[in-house]
């Protein structure tokens, strides 16, 4: 079964870091380009980040460029996100998605989310 | 950036009836747009692909059209597990983008 598991969600005052984590099973984890997208209460989707299956190419919105930074671990099969210089607009559920296939751009898989909280 | 809009925000129905969500871009995506559906407390889940292709497992009464800037989802008859927020993402170009969400909800 095909399986994205975020952690590493919580409380963190404003200009704090946190790092978050995506455990991918039951799907060849270095074969599939990988994103987190966000969902602030009562909110739509936003895309957030997007790296490549090789980790060589990443994109991010200008929301969070300069402060977050996404990565992987292919050997691990995991995703994170590092997020630094953090504020209250970042405060949101965190899904890592992955694409459907190569390129593909959709997102067919999508973990349980991760409630990040930005807050004094 | 593609501002992808949709309407209307909230739509009223019952079940048996259809459904129609629209997607507008603020330039051409060609096919290049998905549709989602979310259930409160649950993650979004692909519908539809560029334009008119159903995701693996969508039951067959969700159908989408459109192509340039004009897109739309069609639920041909309303079950009870349908009411949710729908959202349209493109992927034409960076950054990705969804639309603000429509709401189809118990009549």
């Amino acid at each position: 079964e095909v399986q994205l598991v975020e952690s590493g969600g919580g409380l963190v005052q404003p200009g704090g870091s946190l790092r978050l984590s995506c455990a991918a099973s039951g799907f060849t984890f270095n074969n599939y380009e990988m994103n987190w997208v966000r969902q602030a209460p009562g909110k739509g989707l936003e895309w957030v980040s997007y790296i490549s299956s090789s980790g060589s190419t990443i994109y991010y919105a200008d929301s969070v460029k300069g402060r977050f930074t996404i990565s992987r671990d292919n050997a691990k099969n995991s995703l994170y996100l590092q997020m630094n210089s953090l504020k209250a607009e970042d405060t949101a559920v965190y899904y890592c998605a992955r694409d459907q296939y190569y390129g593909s751009g959709n997102f067919n898989c999508w973990g349980q989310g991760t409630l990040v909280t930005v807050s004094s | 950036e593609i501002v992808l809009t949709q309407s209307p925000a909230t739509l009223s129905l019952s079940p048996g009836e259809g459904a129609t969500l629209s997607c507008r871009a603020s330039q051409s995506i060609s096919s290049y747009l998905a549709w989602y559906q979310q259930k409160p407390g649950q993650a979004p889940r692909l519908l539809i692909y560029d334009a008119s292709n159903r995701a693996t497992g969508i039951p067959v009464r969700f159908s989408g059209s459109g192509s340039g800037t004009d897109f739309t989802l069609t639920i041909s008859s309303l079950e009870p597990e349908d009411f949710a927020v729908y959202y349209c993402q493109q992927r034409s170009n960076w950054p990705r983008t969804f639309g603000q969400g429509t709401k189809v909800e118990i009549k």
